[in-house]
């Protein structure tokens, strides 16, 4: 059955460093998304992105944060300069269409930044 | 804004015990409901979901959902609990015309012998 991968499933920095988390969504979709989790809150919409653009984010998504499908199969979540607030759970999800159809979501990255 | 309220972070049930897990959601049109369940270590694996008519869905693992508007609710049922369905369940929200996920804090459902 496809599903959608994430690496490193743990990742730990300084506070400051740029990062970069890594999902493969499942190969035929083609709307992506991050979402995060800070341990003990909500899971919160970071952003989506289709045909090679954001198509909407939410006010986490600030300049510091930046998507991109670098080739055909990896859709990437880069930080580039990272906070100890930024310390939580990200989660990757894809779907095939976006307003009717069920996302999919990969087992997430631990980020902890020290 | 939509926003959804999932009453209790832990939900303790014995064995074979009915399992309700509460979800209220606020929003000022008609939503798209979700419920996924995260197993340790693994992703949000979908449940079952309510998009529009029949009001009582039916997912797997022998879960089930009722939409009431008039309630705002969208309350997680199953009539007997397995071991196997410990684990923390999440609802969704998510309006026409948006592809993203609102989300409930989750409820860790444990089960015990």
């Amino acid at each position: 059955e496809p599903e959608v991968t994430q690496t490193p499933s743990h990742q730990v920095t300084q506070m400051g460093q740029e990062v970069i988390l890594r999902c493969v969504p499942i190969s035929n979709h083609l709307y992506f998304y991050w979402y995060r989790q800070i341990l003990g809150q909500k899971v919160e919409f970071l952003v989506s992105f289709y045909n090679n653009e954001i198509s909407e984010k939410s006010e986490i998504f600030d300049d510091q944060f930046s998507v991109e499908r670098p080739d055909g199969s990896n859709f990437t979540l880069k930080i580039r300069s990272t906070k100890l607030e930024d310390s939580a759970m990200y989660f990757c999800a894809s779907s095939e269409k976006a307003l009717y159809n069920e996302q999919f979501f990969g087992p997430g990255t631990r980020l902890t930044v020290l | 804004a939509q926003s959804v309220t999932q009453l209790g972070s832990h939900v303790s049930v014995s064995e074979g015990a009915l399992v309700l897990l509460r979800c209220n959601y606020s929003s000022s049109v008609p939503p798209y409901l979700f419920w996924y369940v995260q197993y340790p270590n693994q992703g949000l694996q979908l449940l079952l979901k309510y998009t529009t008519g029949a009001t009582l869905v039916k997912g797997i693992n022998g879960f089930e959902a009722e939409f009431k508007k008039s309630e705002t609710s969208f309350h997680l049922t199953k009539p007997s609990a397995h071991m196997s369905d410990a684990a923390e369940y999440f609802c969704a929200v998510r309006h026409s015309g948006y592809s993203t996920l609102t989300f409930g804090k989750g409820t860790m459902l444990l089960v015990s012998p």
